[in-house]
């Protein structure tokens, strides 16, 4: 079975750009968790969605946004780019809020994002 | 400021040694659970404990809950250079609604051969 697929790897883009990142989680799974993590820091809750909904956010500006599809794959949107958006995105999937609340995430690899 | 706060934030130890890392936490929780991170890529779960039980153990990882104190340890026995690693706890908050996975800064742990 395949797991958290997370595209693309790594991206660099200038100040003032957009950004889409892009996941797909693990069959069954349908919340999926987005996580900023800057060099060498803990993780910083971005964005949940759960069944196509957006059900929670992180404290960030709107020009981070995101959407889920129909296939629980999601995306992540960063519009005008800044230095200090530069880290590690992560991506998160776990069964839906209504199984088990004793569900894990299960992650991806990350996207790297690099803004010169 | 982050949900769950591990420490110490660095360790080095040598193979065979145990590592034993803490980690404090603000709210009540659902449950906790520690993820493991190698260099620059995605956390991996390691062990989940419910905020109704002390301790579990999962082979060489035994991790204990005090909801009292609101802390958690995760010690890992007779360490190997492959536990090298980032550590970290991330809490389920009773919160309505929330669902939302808060983690701590990390220990970072090298264990040396």
């Amino acid at each position: 079975e395949a797991g958290v697929t997370q595209s693309p790897t790594h991206l660099i883009k200038t100040r003032g750009q957009q950004a889409t990142l892009r996941c797909s989680p693990i069959s069954g799974h349908t919340s999926v968790y987005w996580y900023q993590q800057a060099l060498g820091l803990g993780l910083q809750f971005l964005l949940w969605y759960d069944e196509g909904e957006e059900r929670n956010r992180g404290n960030f500006p709107p020009r981070f946004s995101g959407r889920q599809f129909p296939n629980y794959s999601s995306e992540l949107n960063v519009n005008a780019l800044e230095l200090e958006d530069s880290a590690l995105y992560l991506c998160a999937t776990r069964e839906g809020i209504k199984t088990s609340v004793d569900n894990v995430l299960t992650f991806g690899a990350g996207s790297r994002l690099t803004v010169l | 400021s982050q949900q769950g706060e591990e420490d110490p934030q660095a360790l080095s130890i040598q193979e065979g040694e145990n590592a034993t890392m803490n980690c404090s936490y603000k709210t009540s929780i659902n449950n906790l659970q520690w993820y493991r991170q190698n260099s620059g890529r995605g956390l991996v779960h390691l062990i989940l404990i419910r905020s109704n039980e002390r301790e579990k153990h999962s082979g060489r990882l035994r991790v204990t809950l005090d909801t009292s104190k609101k802390s958690s340890s995760l010690l890992i026995t007779a360490s190997r250079a492959a536990d090298t690693a980032s550590y970290f706890c991330a809490t389920d908050p009773v919160l309505s609604g929330t669902y939302k996975y808060i983690f701590g800064t990390g220990t970072r742990l090298k264990v040396l051969a």
